[in-house]
């Protein structure tokens, strides 16, 4: 079956520090990758995606890029803010008829200023 | 502003009572889904919705019974529920359904904050 792993933290940095969240993933065939954030006390965002190898999503600063070779999807930003500050979870979604997204177990990042 | 709308925000039930959570998407979109999720916990899936139709139903225990009125409403009525279920609701939407939709996101709304007593 599908599954996603991810550093699962807590991770602390200081403002504009750099960001690297590690995720990696067991598929079948080529899935579509994701990075959803959760903000306290709010419901899922979608941060950035990519549907096939070597695309990079890239969205407020995030990036992360498609790695067929390594199965994996991480996430980095150049310079964090305090109100980056929240859960961040690598998922992914298959091929098939399978609307399910898998979910890695989130990642809480705090940024001090 | 989230695109997928849920009410109410927070609930606090009995065991006994009879409530209902409430989602609605203005985006077209034709799959909805319930999720559960404990906290420091990612979200589990338990109902998808595909054309108004139920599609999946992850063994949930059958006092949450989910309800589709039409493509843009998406409820959950609750009814004799137990501490454990106390968690965050949340609702989401997608694009489309079937073999094309692994590239399409799912949106979500804020959540309901249920507690149960």
């Amino acid at each position: 079956g599908n599954s996603v792993t991810q550093m699962e933290g807590p991770v602390t940095l200081s403002e504009e520090a750099f960001l690297t969240i590690n995720c990696t993933y067991t598929a079948t065939g080529y899935p579509s990758l994701f990075w959803y954030v959760q903000y306290p006390g709010e419901g899922l965002q979608l941060l950035l995606k990519a549907t096939k190898a070597d695309d990079k999503g890239s969205n407020k600063g995030f990036e992360a890029t498609y790695r067929k070779e390594t199965t994996s999807f991480h996430l980095e930003k150049g310079s964090v803010q305090v109100s980056d500050s929240a859960v961040y979870f690598c998922a992914l979604r298959g091929r098939g008829s399978n609307y399910k997204l898998t979910f890695g177990k989130g990642t809480l990042l705090t940024v001090n200023p | 502003d989230t695109e997928v709308t849920q009410t109410p925000k927070h609930l606090v039930m009995g065991m006994t009572n009879k409530k209902s959570l409430k989602c609605e998407q203005h985006m077209g979109h034709r799959a909805m889904y319930w999720y559960k999720q404990k906290a420091k916990k990612p979200p589990e899936l338990m109902f998808v919705y595909s054309y108004e139709k139920l599609s999946i139903n992850e063994s949930v225990p059958s006092r949450f019974s989910p309800e589709c009125p039409n493509s843009s409403l998406l409820n959950l009525h609750l009814h004799a529920l137990q501490p454990e279920d106390s968690a965050l609701y949340l609702c989401a939407s997608s694009q489309a359904v079937g073999t094309g939709a692994g590239n399409q996101p799912q949106h979500f709304g804020d959540g309901t904050r249920l507690s149960i007593l």
